[in-house]
């Protein structure tokens, strides 16, 4: 049962442009939302990570966006450049310490 | 290096066989992770360690796979009699802090690649 579902699977940005990466979760229990991006070979890395009782948060280019009555939240990626070209996963935690993770969205950023 | 280190980098095993996976997180760094991402998928939980002891291990997928953390620090996932689909890149994690939120940022490894033919 896939707990958190994420879309779209690819995206291609034109250099300047904003990326947006949705997902969407059915367990209430979650109480921490992570986003992590991963380049090819590597582990992935902390993005950015969000609570619910807050509906949006901004570190630098990456906002994430919030809703918890629809039970979603997306990453947008401002003024996107070729260097964020990467695998993005979004992720949420119950109680406990694991990890639920979605299927990931492979940005391709344009020069 | 300060990373999570994870060894083999590669491994090819054939069916049947037995296989060791290890991890050395970062120094002083007390929950540590397993988790095994398939191909285009994200990674998917197997087992959490506070110290020396396995805290859930709810995401093993059968009684072929264990994992053990005998000092607290480097820890071991052993997979007996492999078959085909344990094929997957197996991460592992570690962080300062128990839970995740409260800024317990969870460091991953490069992760061993283990294929089984």
């Amino acid at each position: 049962q896939q707990q958190v579902k994420q879309s779209p699977q690819s995206l291609i940005v034109q250099k300047g442009g904003i990326s947006i990466i949705n997902c969407a979760y059915e367990n209430t229990a979650f109480d921490y939302f992570p986003w992590y991006q991963q380049f090819p070979g590597k582990g992935p890395a902390l993005l950015i990570a969000i609570r619910p009782d807050v509906s949006e948060k901004k570190e630098g280019r990456f906002t994430i966006s919030f809703n918890k009555s629809a039970k979603q939240f997306s990453l947008h990626i401002m003024d996107s450049q070729p260097g964020d070209s990467a695998t993005y996963f979004c992720a949420a935690k119950a109680a406990g310490n694991k990890l639920t993770f979605g299927g990931g969205t492979r940005v391709l950023v344009k020069p | 290096g300060a990373g999570v280190s994870q060894t083999p980098s590669n491994k090819v095993t054939e069916k049947g066989k037995y296989v060791e996976l290890r991890c050395d997180p970062i120094s002083g760094h007390t929950a540590l992770y397993w988790y095994r991402q398939s191909l285009g998928q994200g990674p998917e939980f197997l087992i959490y360690f506070q110290g020396t002891g396995a805290a859930d291990d709810s995401g093993l997928p059968n009684d072929r796979f264990f994992a053990v953390r005998p000092e607290g620090s480097v820890s071991t996932l052993k997979i007996q009699r492999t078959e085909r689909g344990d094929s997957a890149v197996y991460l592992c994690a570690s962080s300062l802090r128990a839970r995740p939120e409260d800024t317990g940022e969870l460091f991953f490894g490069e992760g061993s690649r283990l294929t089984v033919l």
